[in-house]
């Protein structure tokens, strides 16, 4: 069966230093992968999304990669702040009609000042 | 003010009621979606809709009923027959299925607690 896993439960790490979050997959070929942020108690929001054709998206301090090849997407926040503190997950996406995304359990980010 | 709503944001029912969550979006998005969420997990799919008068059964469908009568309404009723009803629940809309603009809108949740 398809399964999705983030490296860990909890990332803990100093204020302004780069995060770097870990998703990988099997069982799966996705057509595309998004990162989503949740803060305690509150629904998910959008942050990016990748394509399979696609090795690399940046937006203001967020990067992610995909590698097909190895079924993982790296998402870094760079000279991260104690703000940056949230939930992050990913999700796959397919291009098979009707199909849903799928989450993955999230990894819990702290950033200490 | 687009966006997507649930009702209530907390919820308390007695074991063997039915509770009906609800769920409004004025973002004119044709696909919606029920999520449930327990600690250390992530989002687990219990339904979702399509279109108006269209919906499929997600990865957890069983105690859970769906109905999808307007575009920006998707209620999701707790049944008694949901054996551990206790969780976060999350409703979420995208412009369709189309796998290339299916980025979801969450709403802020609703929390139910079975008493």
């Amino acid at each position: 069966s398809q399964k999705i896993e983030q490296n860990s439960e909890a990332l803990n790490i100093q204020e302004g230093k780069t995060a770097t979050l870990t998703c990988n997959y099997t069982n799966y070929s996705p057509a595309y992968l998004q990162w989503y942020r949740q803060d305690p108690g509150r629904g998910p929001v959008f942050l990016l999304l990748i394509r399979e054709n696609e090795k690399e998206k940046r937006k203001e301090r967020l990067k992610v990669t995909f590698d097909t090849t190895l079924k993982q997407s790296l998402f870094h926040i760079t000279a991260s702040q104690p703000a940056d503190s949230a939930t992050y997950l990913c999700a796959l996406g397919s291009n098979q009609a009707g199909t849903a995304l799928i989450f993955g359990k999230g990894t819990t980010l702290s950033v200490s000042s | 003010d687009g966006g997507i709503t649930q009702s209530p944001k907390y919820l308390f029912r007695k074991e063997g009621q039915n509770v009906t969550l609800s769920c409004e979006q004025n973002l004119n998005h044709d696909a919606m979606y029920w999520y449930r969420q327990d600690p250390g997990q992530g989002l687990r799919l219990i339904y979702y809709s399509q279109i108006v008068n269209d919906f499929q059964k997600g990865d957890i469908a069983e105690g859970y009923s769906v109905s999808r009568e307007k575009k920006e309404s998707f209620p999701l009723t707790v049944t008694s027959a949901q054996k551990n009803p206790t969780a976060f629940y999350l409703c979420a809309s995208s412009i369709s299925l189309d796998r290339s603009t299916d980025t979801q809108y969450f709403g802020p949740g609703t929390r139910l607690t079975v008493l």
